[in-house]
């Protein structure tokens, strides 16, 4: 089967720097993607890793290790807006037509 | 561009009445996905059309649900008779092509209370 773990809540301070896990099982490996979601809003694609290594797109990354079947999202400068939950999500093996999600991880920033 | 348009943003329906969730993918989207959180859950997948037609049904809970896509634009979600369980809030979403690398185009989602 599939599954995928990340850690339900983390807080951290403005400005500061946040690394938030996930870690996978999956029988065949089609990528990894991150989104954002603010409460009340709809999920936004932030990343999608397909080879290992760090992905840098302004104050976010996401770094990808296929062999640990690990990733993580990295957030720099953090704002008060970067309060969110972020979902970590593979594509059912055999395909991207659908999505396994994680439970997301809730992330409070404070000033 | 127009985004992913879902209609109600809310509705608290009672038990073993009928619900009917609306879904408007971007234009030219021939791909669309109903997903659905339950409290506390993660987002899983109900299923997959590719315009009219049903590619992927597996997540669909059971036959009190029907989804539809005449036409192959719009979609909709039909709950009858809905039961406690189904609270939680309905997703759509969709993409050009199956298999896009930047992931689908989400709705804000319905959130369903049934009482």
């Amino acid at each position: 089967g599939q599954n995928i773990d990340q850690p339900t809540e983390m807080t951290a301070t403005e400005g500061a720097i946040v690394q938030i896990n996930c870690t996978y099982q999956t029988s065949g490996f089609n990528g990894l993607f991150w989104y954002q979601q603010h409460a009340g809003e709809a999920p936004t694609f932030l990343s999608y890793n397909v080879l290992d290594g760090l992905e840098e797109k302004g104050r976010f990354s996401s770094f990808l290790s296929r062999s640990k079947g690990y990733s993580y999202l990295l957030l720099k400068e953090l704002q008060m807006k970067d309060s969110a939950s972020y979902l970590c999500a593979v594509p059912f093996s055999g395909g991207y037509n659908k999505l396994i999600f994680g439970a997301g991880t809730r992330l409070a920033v404070h000033p | 561009e127009a985004g992913v348009t879902q209609f109600p943003s809310h509705s608290v329906i009672e038990k073993g009445q009928t619900v009917t969730l609306r879904c408007d993918p971007i234009s030219g989207h021939d791909n669309l996905y109903w997903y659905r959180r339950v409290m506390g859950k993660e987002i899983k997948f109900l299923l997959h059309f590719v315009k009219e037609s049903k590619q992927d049904e597996s997540g669909m809970p059971n036959n009190r649900f029907l989804a539809e896509r005449t036409g192959g634009t719009y979609s909709t979600l039909k709950v009858q008779p809905a039961e406690l369980e189904d609270s939680g809030v309905y997703f759509c979403a969709s993409s050009q092509q199956t298999g896009d690398n930047y992931g689908y185009t989400f709705g804000s989602g319905t959130r369903l209370t049934v009482v």
